[in-house]
């Protein structure tokens, strides 16, 4: 069965600085997609981005960046700079394809980020 | 083009009774589906409406159940609610079951 694990529960930073949050994937299925999302505190996820698992290239989008490693089986996410607004609960998710399941996502808990000034 | 959206945003029932909840998906996306959030449980998949048909479900129990309607908008029911199904429900639609999903801001469930 596939499990998504965010070992990180809750960081904290201070505004500016860097901040890597850790996603570990299982899957049987060699065809799958990856997904990060974030939570504010209004509750609503907002989607980030997604991967399918051919696609190993990271990906940068402004101050966010995403490192795809199927060789362990992680999918992290950094952020460049961090600011304020950036803290939320960001989730990252699995959903496999070859089961037929591709609309399902498996969700890891969480990882709550603060960004102080 | 509009977002997501649930109605109500909030509601609180009593055990025993059942609950309705709607959701509206983006314009053109034929696949609903809804997630749970509790702090216990975290995040989990309900079930998944495509063309009015329910293609994907979770583990969940016959108490939930869901439709869709022909313009995609779906509703899900909760009969004989319990304390544990006070949750945030959250929709999501996207284009199709390979495309990435996008949420509603959820509707918050209280079960007195």
């Amino acid at each position: 069965a596939q499990k998504v694990t965010q070992a990180q529960t809750e960081i904290s930073v201070v505004e500016k600085e860097d901040v890597t949050l850790d996603c570990v994937y299982e899957t049987r299925d060699t065809t799958y997609y990856l997904f990060w999302y974030k939570q504010p505190p209004s509750g609503e996820l907002v989607f980030l981005i997604r991967r399918n698992s051919f696609d190993e290239q990271n990906e940068i989008s402004g101050r966010y960046s995403w490192n795809f490693q199927k060789s362990t089986s992680s999918f992290n996410f950094t952020i460049t700079a961090s600011q304020v607004v950036d803290s939320a609960v960001y989730f990252c998710a699995l959903s496999e394809v070859g089961t037929g399941t591709a609309s399902k996502l498996t969700f890891g808990t969480g990882t709550r980020l603060q960004v102080t000034l | 083009k509009a977002g997501v959206t649930q109605t109500p945003r909030y509601l609180i029932k009593t055990r025993g009774q059942q609950v309705t909840l709607s959701c509206s998906p983006i314009s053109g996306h034929r696949s609903v589906s809804w997630y749970q959030q509790t702090p216990g449980q975290g995040l989990q998949f309900l079930f998944e409406y495509f063309s009015e048909t329910q293609r994907n479900k979770g583990n969940f129990p016959g108490r939930f159940s869901g439709r869709q309607f022909s313009n995609s908008r779906s509703e899900m029911n909760v009969s004989t609610l319990e304390l544990g199904d006070s949750a945030l429900y959250l929709c999501a639609s996207s284009l199709g079951d390979r495309n990435e999903q996008f949420f509603g801001p959820g509707t918050r469930l209280t079960v007195l």
